[in-house]
C-alpha cells in the first residue's frame, strides 16, 4: 500500500524566514508528485508538479520553489515568507499519465505572522 | 481562464436527506472531473472521478455528467452526520497536462 508523509505537521514562522517543507511516498514507484496550496477560505491551488527526479513544472508563481532530489522525495521551500504564504499546504501523487486521480497527504499547517 | 464553479456554497439537509451538489466547468476542454471531500481540518479524500456521459453511482454516493452542458453533479442519499464536510470539484482540461482546477466548494452540514 502507499503512504505519503509530509512534515512538518505545522510551523509557525515570521515574515521574512526561509521555510523548506517536505514529502514523501512510499510503495509507489516514480509517481507523479504535485504541491498544492489552500488558504483559509480559499479554493485549492496546485502550485507545481513532477514527472521524475530532477525535473519541476511550476504552475502558481507564489515566491515558493519546489525540488525532487530523489524519486520519492517533494521539497518545497522559499527564502523569504510573506504573511500571504499562510494556508495549508499539501503534497499529492498520482501514477504516471494524465488521467490518473490525484491522492493527498496529510497536509502541513503554515501560519506566517 | 479556465475555472471551475460549484453550488451551492453552503448546504444543510437533514440525516437521511439528499444532498444535491453542482460543478460547471467554464471551458469547454474539459476531459475529466473528480469529486473530493474534505473534513475540517484534514485533507481531500476522492470520492469519484467520471468522464463519460452518464450517471455512476457507487453506494450512496451518484455523479452525474452532463459534457454538453459541462456540468457535473454529486447526489448522497441517506446523508449521515459523518458527511459533513467540504466538498470539492476538480478537472482536468485537455490542454494542461497534469493541473487540475478546483472548485470553493461546498459546505455540506448534515444535521442529525
Amino acid at each position: 500500500a502507499q503512504t505519503i508523509h509530509q512534515w512538518p505537521v505545522a510551523e509557525i514562522k515570521a515574515v521574512g524566514s526561509p521555510l523548506s517543507l517536505g514529502c514523501t511516498i512510499k510503495g509507489k514507484s516514480s509517481p507523479n508528485l504535485y504541491w498544492y496550496w489552500q488558504a483559509t477560505g480559499g479554493t485549492l491551488q496546485q502550485l507545481f508538479y513532477s514527472i521524475t527526479v530532477g525535473q519541476v513544472e511550476s504552475v502558481v508563481q507564489l515566491n515558493l520553489s519546489a525540488s525532487r532530489p530523489k524519486d520519492d522525495q517533494f521539497i518545497l521551500s522559499t527564502e523569504k515568507l510573506l504573511l500571504s504564504h499562510s494556508g495549508f499546504y499539501l503534497c499529492a501523487w498520482s501514477l504516471g499519465g494524465v488521467s490518473y486521480e490525484q491522492y493527498f497527504g496529510p497536509g502541513t499547517r503554515l501560519t506566517v505572522l | 481562464q479556465q475555472k471551475v464553479q460549484q453550488s451551492p456554497e453552503s448546504l444543510i439537509v437533514p440525516e437521511g436527506g439528499m444532498a444535491s451538489l453542482n460543478c460547471t466547468s467554464s471551458d469547454r476542454n474539459v476531459d475529466y472531473f473528480w469529486w473530493y471531500r474534505q473534513h475540517s481540518g484534514k485533507s481531500p479524500k476522492m470520492l469519484m472521478s467520471i468522464f463519460s456521459n452518464g450517471e455512476k453511482e457507487e453506494g450512496r454516493f451518484t455523479v452525474h455528467l452532463n459534457k454538453a452542458s459541462l456540468h457535473t453533479s454529486l447526489h448522497i442519499r441517506d446523508s449521515q452526520p459523518s458527511d459533513s464536510a467540504l466538498y470539492l470539484c476538480a478537472a482536468r482540461y485537455g490542454s494542461s497536462g497534469n493541473k487540475l482546477i478546483f472548485g470553493i466548494g461546498t459546505l455540506l452540514s448534515v444535521k442529525p
